[in-house]
Order: structure tokens, then sequence, then C-alpha cells
């Protein structure tokens, strides 16, 4: 069993729909919680970032961490075509020194004009 | 800003050939990484460096060595390659604040190896 799993998709929508993307981990010593975007043919870069538990807002963009059931997610409201992307969830369970980031396998998403 | 520079972009190598992937970063971080993407299996750390003249392995260092000679380079080497090592390969660095330790990533080297 993975340490983080997350559904590959391929996930579809229409543009202005509300998308949920989620992760499930395994390991209770992971502390920061972040959602990196990648687009074609790109590196990834950081989208949101979260520690521990609750709840962050940036713009559309919302992050939940819920430690307990172990499961993180990420919202976006009113998508944007802009939005096509592979969306990646990563963890860490140190705060200081090296981050070794465990990653999930990434959701690959396409909003429809 | 440049930020975190990846060379080559694409390389097409043959069985048991080596090659050396270069990352440079402009913005003073302290920690450096390698990772390679293969689909169905997200991002997965190969070395990392908390410094110069110090490396460290990650979750799939085998077939792979690396070096920082100065701290601005992290660099992977192939010494044999395999088919195996078709990937993606992906740098990124870090400077470690305690409040944020975000990691940057470069654009990627796509190699194939036949």
């Amino acid at each position: 069993q993975k340490e983080v799993e997350q559904d590959p998709g391929p996930l579809s929508v229409p543009e202005g729909a509300i998308v949920s993307l989620n992760c499930t981990y395994s390991n209770s010593a992971f502390q920061y919680f972040m959602w990196y975007r990648q687009y074609s043919r790109k590196g990834p870069e950081l989208l949101m970032y979260t520690y521990s538990s609750g709840n962050k807002e940036d713009g559309r963009f919302t992050a939940q961490v819920d430690k307990s059931s172990k499961y993180i997610s990420l919202f976006i409201r009113d998508s944007q075509p802009s939005d096509s992307a592979t969306y990646l969830c990563a963890m860490s369970p140190i705060i200081q020194g090296a981050q070794k980031l465990v990653f999930g396998q990434g959701t690959r998403l396409t909003i429809n004009p | 800003n440049a930020g975190v520079t990846q060379t080559p972009k694409f390389r097409v190598l043959k069985t048991g050939q080596s090659m050396t992937l270069l990352c440079a970063q402009d913005m003073n971080h302290e920690y450096m990484y390698w990772y390679r993407q293969d689909p169905g299996m997200g991002l997965r750390l190969i070395h990392y460096s908390v410094g110069e003249g110090t490396t460290a392995k990650g979750e799939v260092p085998d077939g792979y060595n690396v070096s920082r000679l100065k701290k601005q380079n992290f660099l992977l080497g192939l010494e044999s390659a395999a088919p195996s090592q078709t990937s993606v390969y992906f740098c990124a660095s870090s400077f470690p604040r305690a409040s944020q330790n975000i990691q940057y990533f470069g654009a990627g080297t796509r190699l194939s190896v036949l």
C-alpha cells in the first residue's frame, strides 16, 4: 500500500463547476500538506500549503486537512479552462531540515469551456 | 529570475551509455532534490542534498549518483543507463525556513533509454 493515495482520474468537468480533488494517507507523522499544480510538460508549482488540520482559502482555491481521517482535499470554485492541469498532493513528516515530500500519483483535470 | 534551471531538456540514450543531468538554482537555497516522475507513480525522490558537499539517498537511489560541489548546482549521473531509467527527471530546491519549507521545481528533463 502506498503512503499517499490519489485518484489519477482523468477528471473532466464543465467550466464554472466546483471541483473536488482528494488524497488519503497512512502515515500519521505527516504534518505539512501541499497541493502542487503541474501543466503539461512543465514542472510542478506550489498551489496551496497547510499545516496540521483545518482549512485554508486562497481565491478560488480551498485546501482542507482532516488528520483524524487522514484525508486532504482541494476545492476549486468557478473552475476555468486555465485550471486544466495535473494536481499533485504532497506531504511531509518534518518541520525543519530536508523536506522529504511524499507525493500522490496526481489527478489529471480538464475544464471544458 | 531564472529559479531552477535544468539541462538538457531532452535526451535519448542507448542502454549502457552514461550521462549527467545538471540542475542550477539562483535562489541561494540550501537544499536541493532530484525526483523522477513516471506514469501512475507520482514523483519519487532519488537523492537530495542539505548543503554543499553533502548528499543523501532518497526513495529510489539505485543506478544514480549525485554531486553537490557548489551550492547552486546539483548533478545527477547515470553511469550505465537502463531502459527502466526512462522517465522525466525533476530537480527542486528549498530554503530551510521552519514555517515554510517550500520546494521549487525546474521544468524537467525527459530521458529515453533505448
